[in-house]
């Protein structure tokens, strides 16, 4: 079975700094791009950021570039976020998503497998 | 950059079809490919079209896609509605900088 378990959200100070991680299994990890999106309680869903297969295509949403950080490490089967900085916009539940086709572009086709979220609260 | 428009809301009842828009704000909504996603209550998101009218294995073809150039925009129907179908419905596509753009989201309530 196709799984991705998202893990590392909590309660953080605004300011302070934060590392989620992404745990893949039931398929060939390092064929496919993934990304982060996120959703604020109540609103719709936001992209954070997509990385390629090899690391090789990284993209980030204005809202977080030069703050967050994409990363995978293909020999764990896990992709990263590392959260910089935050501010209490950046409260959300954060989702990892697989695209679909082995070795495509991260923006280029649609995101079939979806972890179930990991929540991140930025509040004093 | 652009913008991808959509209702927040829409409602029709069971047996019903019911079309959902999506309005690119700049550049031809041709030009890049544009998916839809369901996301139920409590629920992570799941495609039910990709790449303008393509349906994944297992979604019904009740659902279909469609671009409309005249008026730059995309659109998902849902025909025969089911209470099922009840949910939040996200556009998305991408810009010329190679980020991934989503709609506002349309919330569907079918009674």
């Amino acid at each position: 079975e196709v799984q991705l378990v998202e893990s590392g959200g909590g309660l953080v100070q605004p300011g302070r700094s934060l590392r989620l991680s992404c745990a893949a299994s039931g398929f060939t990890f390092d064929d496919y791009a993934m990304h982060w999106v996120r959703q604020a309680p109540g609103k719709g869903l936001e992209w954070v950021s997509g990385i390629s297969w090899n690391s090789g295509s990284i993209g980030y949403a204005d809202s977080v570039k030069g703050r967050f950080t994409i990363s995978r490490d293909n020999a764990k089967n896990s992709l990263y976020l590392q959260m910089n900085s935050l501010r209490a916009e950046d409260t959300a539940l954060y989702y990892c998503a697989k695209t679909t086709v082995p070795h495509g572009d991260y923006y280029y086709y649609y995101m079939d497998v979806w972890g179930k979220g990991t929540t991140v609260t930025v509040s004093s | 950059n652009f913008m991808l428009t959509q209702p927040h809301s829409v409602s029709e009842s069971p047996g019903k079809t019911v079309t959902i828009s999506c309005t690119r704000s700049s550049g031809s909504i041709a030009s890049n490919y544009v998916q839809w996603y369901q996301q139920r209550p409590g629920s992570s998101p799941t495609t039910v079209i990709y790449e303008d009218n393509q349906r994944p294995s297992g979604v019904p073809d009740r659902f279909s896609g469609s671009i409309d150039s005249s008026s730059n925009s995309a659109s998902l129907t849902i025909s025969g509605l089911k209470t099922e179908d009840e949910a939040d419905y996200y556009c998305q596509s991408y810009d010329s900088s190679n980020r991934v753009v989503f709609g506002g989201g349309t919330k569907l309530t079918v009674l």
